[in-house]
Order: C-alpha cells, then sequence, then structure tokens
C-alpha cells in the first residue's frame, strides 16, 4: 500500500498570509490527524477527522481549520499566519485511531 | 506532571552496544502503546505495537511495558548508526483515539 503522502514539501510564507496544506491517508483509513512539531513544544496534536467529522480537536487558537473530504483525503488551513508557526506539519491516518501512521510532513517557514 | 515523560537525551553510545529507552506515564487508563523512529526532517515512523504487558520483540528490537510501574521501554540489540534517530513513545486509551506523544529521545551510534 501507498504511504501517506503530503503537499506541499516545503513552504514559506509571509506573515498575515494564510496557508492550506494537503494530506491523502493510507487507502482503507478514515482517520486523518494534523500535528505541529517544533523543538520547543515537540509534537502537538491540532485535530482529527473521522469520516468528514472532525472528531477530536487539540488545544489551538481558531486560526487552525481543517476539513477532510469523502475520499478521506484532508487538508488543514492557517490564517493570518505567524512567526510562531513556523513548524514541521504532520499528517497521520489510522484505521482504528491508536496506530498513526504519519506522512512526510510539511516544513512550513513564516517570515 | 506530563501525561507522558522521556528523556530528551542525547543518547550516545557506539556501535554494537544494547539501548534502552524509556517513558513513563501517569494515566493508568493508558492501554495502547507505541513507539516511533524519527529521522531528521522526516515523518515519524511507527516502529512497535503492543497493548499488553510483557515483552515484544520485532528483529532487533523489543517493546516491554509494565503496567503496574506505568513504565514502558524500548530496547534495540546490536545498535547500528543507521539507529540513529530520535525516538518517541506515543501511549493510548481506549477511549481516546488520539495517543499522546513523549517529546522524543535522540540517540547517537557512533562507530
Amino acid at each position: 500500500k501507498a504511504g501517506v503522502t503530503q503537499t506541499p514539501r516545503y513552504l514559506i510564507k509571509t506573515r498575515g498570509q494564510q496557508v492550506t496544506l494537503s494530506c491523502s491517508p493510507i487507502s482503507g483509513h478514515r482517520s486523518v490527524s494534523w500535528y505541529q512539531q517544533t523543538p520547543g513544544q515537540g509534537l502537538q496534536f491540532l485535530f482529527e477527522y473521522f469520516s468528514e467529522t472532525q472528531r477530536n480537536k487539540g488545544n489551538f487558537p481558531g486560526r487552525f481549520s481543517g476539513r477532510q473530504f469523502s475520499n478521506s483525503r484532508s487538508e488543514m488551513n492557517v490564517s493570518t499566519l505567524e512567526l510562531g508557526d513556523s513548524a514541521l506539519y504532520l499528517c497521520a491516518s489510522s484505521s482504528s485511531g491508536n496506530e498513526q501512521y504519519f506522512g512526510p510532513g510539511t516544513r512550513l517557514t513564516v517570515t | 506532571q506530563k501525561e507522558v515523560e522521556q528523556d530528551p537525551g542525547p543518547l550516545s553510545v557506539p556501535e554494537g552496544a544494547i539501548v534502552s529507552l524509556n517513558c513513563t506515564y501517569s494515566n493508568s487508563a493508558f492501554q495502547y502503546f507505541m513507539w516511533y523512529r524519527q529521522y531528521s526532517r522526516k515523518g515519524p515512523e511507527l516502529l512497535m505495537y503492543t497493548y499488553s504487558s510483557g515483552n515484544k520483540e520485532d528483529g532487533r528490537f523489543t517493546a516491554q511495558v509494565d503496567k503496574s510501574s506505568k513504565y514502558i521501554s524500548l530496547f534495540i540489540r546490536d545498535s547500528q548508526p543507521s539507529d540513529s534517530a530520535t525516538y518517541l513513545c506515543a501511549i493510548a486509551s481506549g477511549g481516546s483515539y488520539i495517543p499522546t506523544f513523549g517529546r522524543g529521545t535522540s540517540l547517537i551510534v557512533h562507530p
């Protein structure tokens, strides 16, 4: 099976802009989770979607949002970018929810 | 107290050594235990997944769970320079679909 894919792999944005990241899960996986990883905070959970519905949500501001499509593909959006949003954004898919299979990540740099 | 504690290291060992990586957790409801390996600038890769106390072996890797002490370990036998990476533990309860991740331990295996 093909693994989790994420696009784009690298992104440079300016403070105040918005960005959309995309994730395609492993075929047959209906759960997609998003994480932010920084050296200072480690891996932080953003939200999880299951069958197009947000099932779990982490402690991030409303500038961070996401959605899932009927084919389980997911997107996350960050509006009004801040310097502190620079991070590796990871998408993970799962069939059960507990075992998470990660994609390669999108490295976002905000200048 | 954080739900999952993991020493960030770095842990530096010579090639061929037996490596022991550990996590402690506070929530006795946790039932599912995972170890991930993350190379620099890559997404985490699932190494081991277990849901019971005791040992689970896969090649050079052994995962050990002690629920009474709320302590999990990952042992790497005959460590290789290619094992140099950050190792993250992740723990989940049956009711919550999202695992809680440790901060990761950086492992360096030098030739």
